[in-house]
This record gives structure tokens, C-alpha cells and sequence, in this order.
């Protein structure tokens, strides 16, 4: 079945520079890699997501990348703010006849005043 | 997009008990999700609860141990049936939807259960 990997698990900035959070998924098959921010004791919500027929997708500050030869996608996030201090998510999505979503292990993002 | 009424929203119970929690959606679905995340950790797929069928478990879940239901379209639930500290952890409800041109998935509030 699907695996989704994510690096690194923890990682700490300065406020205003930029963070970037890497993922490798297993399956050719996933067509679509949404993004989850998940703020303390809240539930994961989506901040962005990337079809597998696109290569770069950017909304503001963020931006999410995929390489589906090397099967590869990653988050970039500019201009750093405190509030975007949560843990971030990676997913793969495959239609399996319903869709199922594989998720990363996650990406604790501080951001240091 | 879909609105997840999930609850309880926490609970302490004692080991050898069950606990059912409930996933109510604004909208009709074909298939919900039900995830548990450990402290700190990511979210694990438990099982996909499909209406009208016998839910689909993934590997190290088992039904005699999580029993779900999917009476109609629009509800769930999710037994963590003869407790153990072990089973301590969050567990969130999950449906997903055509959002935006692609589909989104979307998360009850999450059951926080401590076992002693």
C-alpha cells in the first residue's frame, strides 16, 4: 500500500524566513497530495493540496511543489509569521475505487519571534 | 465543504469497557473515514465505513476491536470495544468531499479517550 515519509519531524525558524517540509510517497497511483495544518488540541485542516497533472501551486505565502517522477512533493512557506507555529501534514491521496488518504508522520514548525 | 459533529469530544473510562463515539455530517457521503492520532504522532487510518456494507479495516485493526456502524449516509460510529491504556489517543471522524475542483478531506473535532 501507499507509504508517505516527511522530514524533518521538527523544525525550528526565525520570524519572516521561509520553512520548507519535504514528503516521498510509495504508490504511482496517488493523484492528488494535500497539505494539514493542525494547531494545538484542534483538528488538521487543509491550507493547500496539488494535483498529480501539476508541478508548482502557490496561494500567499505558501506554495507546495511535486515531482511525480521522484515522487516527491514539498511545502514552502515565505515570510514566516508566529501564528504559523503548528504541525504540518502531508498526504496522499488514491482512488481506490473510493479515495483513501495515506498521511506523513508530521512537521512540528516553531516560529521564533 | 462538509461540517463533522463528532462527540464525545473527551472521556476517561476504565480499562475492559467500550466507548462509542459518534460522527454526525451536514451532507450526505459515501464513505467515512475514522483516524487515531497518539500524542504527537500523525493520523493512522483505522477503517473506511461505507454505507450499507461491512466496513474495510487496515492492517493491525480488526473488527471485534473497533466495530463501526453506517446506518445511513450521513452518520457513524466507532466502538473501541474492551479498553486498554494502550488505546488511549485521539480519534477523529473523516469524511471527503468535492471541494474546489478536487476533494478536501474534512474532520470531526476528534475524541480525546483516556483509559485507566
Amino acid at each position: 500500500g501507499e507509504n508517505v515519509e516527511q522530514h524533518p519531524s521538527t523544525l525550528s525558524v526565525q520570524e519572516g524566513d521561509s520553512a520548507v517540509i519535504k514528503c516521498t510517497y510509495s504508490d504511482s497511483a496517488s493523484n492528488y497530495f494535500p497539505w494539514y495544518k493542525q494547531e494545538l488540541g484542534k483538528r488538521p485542516q487543509l491550507i493547500i493540496d496539488i494535483r498529480s497533472n501539476v508541478g508548482e501551486k502557490k496561494d500567499q505565502r505558501i506554495a507546495v511543489t511535486l515531482n511525480k517522477t521522484a515522487k516527491h512533493f514539498s511545502l514552502h512557506i515565505t515570510e514566516t509569521q508566529p501564528e504559523d507555529s503548528a504541525v504540518y501534514f502531508c498526504a496522499a491521496t488514491i482512488n481506490t475505487g473510493g479515495f483513501k488518504t495515506i498521511f506523513g508522520a508530521g512537521t512540528r514548525l516553531f516560529v521564533k519571534a | 465543504s462538509a461540517v463533522i459533529s463528532q462527540k464525545p469530544s473527551r472521556d476517561i473510562c476504565q480499562r475492559g469497557t467500550s466507548l462509542t463515539i459518534q460522527c454526525q455530517v451536514d451532507s450526505q457521503v459515501t464513505m467515512m473515514f475514522w483516524y487515531r492520532q497518539q500524542p504527537g504522532q500523525s493520523l493512522t487510518l483505522i477503517a473506511t465505513a461505507n454505507q450499507g456494507s461491512e466496513a474495510t479495516y487496515e492492517s493491525g485493526f480488526v473488527i471485534d476491536k473497533f466495530p463501526i456502524s453506517r446506518p445511513n449516509l450521513t452518520f457513524s460510529t466507532l466502538t473501541v470495544s474492551n479498553m486498554s491504556p494502550e488505546d488511549s489517543s485521539i480519534y477523529l471522524c473523516s469524511v471527503e468531499v468535492a471541494a474546489r475542483g478536487n476533494t478536501e478531506a474534512f474532520f470531526g473535532q476528534g475524541t480525546r479517550l483516556t483509559v485507566v
